[in-house]
């Protein structure tokens, strides 16, 4: 238990559909991220969000819109998205944006897009 | 651009066998994290080791910045080290960026 909780665990959803992934950290956090692991490639930064303000966006496509409610929660909202964003998608926490610290990860959502 | 490459990309133990990743990087070093991913997905932090060495159980880590890498020794392998490791390096100015990671296999 890391301390970050991600639902779903699991997910699979048409091209047409409008699905979200949740992310809350239990720790007290000030940073959250989205990162995306597709099959033998090296995990990407997608969206950093500092005091729930957006930091960083990685060139992630507009199918991809975050939501970062308080310091706690961050939601990663999916619409019209392709088959090759079949990917496990992690959020993770740092006390703050990456100054020195460990980054803490969730479980992870596996998406299938069919 | 920032590079980070893994060796051995993949590695099969026999339980009890001890074994050293390595991590190379390209620039000065300001974060770097050595992670495990389990099977079912769930990433752990191991080290957060810009400099130094560090111990934790049956595993440690060391990194040498000036020579650019950093090493993490596992030892007295257990079937629940089985997984894939990465390790993470940010120059000063970048972001966190992760090596493509090594797949370990501790067979019993």
């Amino acid at each position: 238990e890391t301390g970050v909780t991600q639902t779903p665990r699991h997910l699979v959803m048409g091209m047409t559909n409008k699905k979200s992934l949740k992310c809350e950290q239990h720790l007290g956090h000030n940073a959250m991220y989205w990162y995306k692991q597709s099959a033998k490639k090296p995990l990407e930064l997608m969206f950093v969000y500092n005091f729930k303000e957006q930091t960083e966006n990685n060139s992630v496509p507009s199918r991809f819109s975050p939501e970062c409610p308080n310091s706690s929660h961050l939601f990663l909202h999916l619409h019209t998205l392709q088959p090759e964003d079949s990917a496990l998608y992690l959020c993770a926490s740092t006390p703050e944006p990456l100054v020195g610290e460990k980054l803490f990860f969730g479980s992870g959502t596996q998406l299938s897009v069919l | 651009g920032i590079q980070v490459e893994q060796s051995p990309p993949d590695l099969i133990l026999q339980e009890g066998a001890n074994s050293t990743l390595r991590c190379n990087f390209s620039d000065s070093v300001n974060n770097l994290q050595w992670f495990h991913q389990n099977p079912w997905g769930q990433l752990i932090n191991l080290f957060y080791i810009p400099s130094g060495t560090k111990q934790n159980g049956r595993l440690s880590a060391t990194t040498v910045a000036t020579e650019r890498y950093s090493l993490l020794y596992i030892s007295s392998s257990q079937t629940t080290d089985s997984g894939v490791y990465f390790c993470a390096f940010k120059a000063a100015g970048n972001k966190l960026t992760f090596g493509g990671g090594t797949r370990v296999l501790v067979k019993p």
